[in-house]
C-alpha cells in the first residue's frame, strides 16, 4: 500500500478553519485518497475521499494538489466536537483479490480544537 | 450511532486465557473487518469476511481466528492470551462495490472491544 505522511499533530481555535495536510509522494494512478477521523473513545468514521478534483461534503472539503501527491483535508470551522485523530488513507480502487476492501491506518493527525 | 454493535465493551482476562468478541454489522451489510488498534502498532487490519467467506486477512497472528455466520454476525476468537493482546479491538461492516468503481465504500465502525490481558 502507498505511504502517507501527516504531521503527528495540529492545533486550532474554535471556528476558525483547519487544513490538514497528507503527503502521498508514491500515490498510483489508481489510488483514491480517502479521510477517516476518530474521535476519543469511539471507532473511525468516514469523512470524505476523492480521487482528482477537490470534493467537498457536508462534513469537509478535500483539496487534491495536482500532481497527487499530497492533499489537504478542510475543516471550514472547527468545532470542538471535530477534536480528533484525522487518518490519510489511500485505497486502490481497481485492486481485487486480498489487497480490495481493507484501510491501512497510519498515524495520524491529532487535532486539538480550543475553545 | 454508526449501526455496528460489538460486545462486551470490556473485556478482562488472564494470559492464556481464550475470549471472543462479538460484531453485529450494520443492517443489509454483507462484509465485517476486523481491527486490532494498540498503542504502539496503532490501528491494523486483522481480517475481512464477505457473506461468510474469508475475503482478505492481514497481519492476524495464528492464535487468532474469525468467522461470520449465516445471519451474518461475526466472532473473533483469541486464544493463548498474551500480555501484547491488550489493545481495542474494533469491528466495521459495508457492503463493498466491486473493483473499479468510485464509490467510497465506507466502513462503519463499532464502538470497539477493549481487551485488558493480566
Amino acid at each position: 500500500d502507498a505511504k502517507t505522511t501527516q504531521p503527528n499533530s495540529m492545533e486550532s481555535n474554535e471556528e476558525e478553519p483547519v487544513h490538514l495536510p497528507c503527503n502521498h509522494s508514491t500515490i498510483s494512478g489508481t489510488d483514491y485518497i480517502h479521510w477517516y477521523r476518530q474521535l476519543p473513545s469511539q471507532g473511525p468514521e468516514y469523512v470524505i475521499h476523492g480521487l482528482t478534483s477537490n470534493v467537498n461534503n457536508r462534513m469537509a472539503s478535500l483539496a487534491i494538489a495536482e500532481d497527487r501527491k499530497s492533499s489537504t483535508l478542510i475543516l471550514h470551522r472547527a468545532t470542538l466536537r471535530d477534536a480528533a485523530v484525522y487518518y490519510c488513507i489511500l485505497r486502490d480502487h481497481f485492486a481485487g483479490g486480498t489487497s480490495y476492501g481493507k484501510l491501512t491506518f497510519g498515524q495520524g493527525t491529532i487535532l486539538t480544537v480550543h475553545p | 450511532d454508526s449501526g455496528v454493535t460489538q460486545t462486551p465493551k470490556h473485556l478482562i482476562t488472564a494470559t492464556g486465557q481464550r475470549v471472543t468478541l462479538r460484531c453485529s454489522p450494520r443492517s443489509g451489510d454483507l462484509s465485517v473487518y476486523w481491527y486490532q488498534q494498540s498503542l504502539d502498532q496503532g490501528l491494523q487490519f486483522l481480517i475481512q469476511y464477505y457473506n461468510g467467506e474469508e475475503r482478505a486477512k492481514g497481519n492476524i497472528l495464528e492464535r487468532f481466528s474469525a468467522q461470520q455466520f449465516p445471519d451474518l454476525h461475526s466472532e473473533l476468537n483469541l486464544s493463548s492470551l498474551e500480555l501484547g493482546d491488550s489493545a481495542l479491538y474494533f469491528c466495521a461492516s459495508n457492503t463493498p462495490t466491486p473493483p473499479g468503481t468510485g464509490y467510497a465504500d465506507t466502513q462503519y465502525f463499532g464502538p470497539g472491544t477493549r481487551l485488558t490481558v493480566l
